[in-house]
């Protein structure tokens, strides 16, 4: 299988622990975006990179966060003092460059559920 | 900012057509995606258009009128297994924003 990869698939924790998630991207992809989803809405964006640099972030993005793609291959979206509003589904996706009318490939989400 | 605004459910019986409507503001358009989420999974890609008119890909079509911020999936002999989230996407010049999702079920 080619695709997408997240790891885990879930994560339980307790509120004000550190959680971090890994994505391993299509291995051609030179995009890696980062969404978090919760029930009945879309994804929302998070933060994308373009080989190993982050080219944007979302302003609603709390402190806490953070992502990085070392060697423009795999990311980890780090979430440091989680907090129940942090429960929801983490998605990674890559893509070819865009301009190329290519689309994100998502992978199966990682499951986040603070207590 | 992006405003991408579709219906939230819509019922459909199997056999018959249905078309998800998505409107969108976007300070630079640069293509329109739709995308079919099933409970529990990721999204998986459908369509794209960035020119105005209609793209056909078997039972699935998607048309696009920039000037008019509008875009619409059209379903054709719908089929059970059709029943999910069908998700509109709007790329602007760096990132891309989804809408809500029109939860689709279809009934026998």
């Amino acid at each position: 299988d080619t695709g997408v990869s997240q790891d885990p698939r879930h994560k339980i924790t307790k509120r004000g622990q550190n959680v971090t998630f890994r994505c391993d991207p299509i291995s051609e992809h030179n995009r890696l975006y980062w969404y978090r989803q919760t029930l009945g809405q879309g994804p929302e964006f998070l933060t994308y990179f373009q080989n190993e640099a982050q080219l944007e972030k979302s302003r609603l993005l709390s402190d806490r966060f953070s992502a990085e793609r070392p060697k423009g291959s795999f990311s980890t979206l780090e979430i440091q003092r989680t907090e129940q509003g942090d429960s929801a589904m983490y998605l990674c996706a890559s893509s070819l460059e865009v301009g190329t009318g290519q689309p994100q490939h998502f992978g199966d989400g990682t499951r986040l559920s603070i207590l | 900012g992006q405003n991408i605004d579709q219906p939230t459910e819509m019922t459909a019986t199997e056999g018959a057509i249905v078309q998800i409507n998505c409107t969108y503001q976007t300070s630079g358009f640069n293509g329109l995606f739709w995308y079919q989420q099933h409970a529990g999974e990721a999204p998986t890609f459908l369509s794209y258009n960035v020119l105005d008119g209609l793209e056909e890909k078997g039972r699935f079509s998607s048309f696009l009128s920039r000037s008019k911020g509008y875009s619409y999936l059209l379903l054709k002999e719908l089929q059970m297994k059709d029943s999910a989230s069908y998700l509109c996407a709007v790329r602007d010049t760096h990132d891309m924003r989804f809408g809500a999702g029109t939860r689709l079920t279809v009934k026998p």
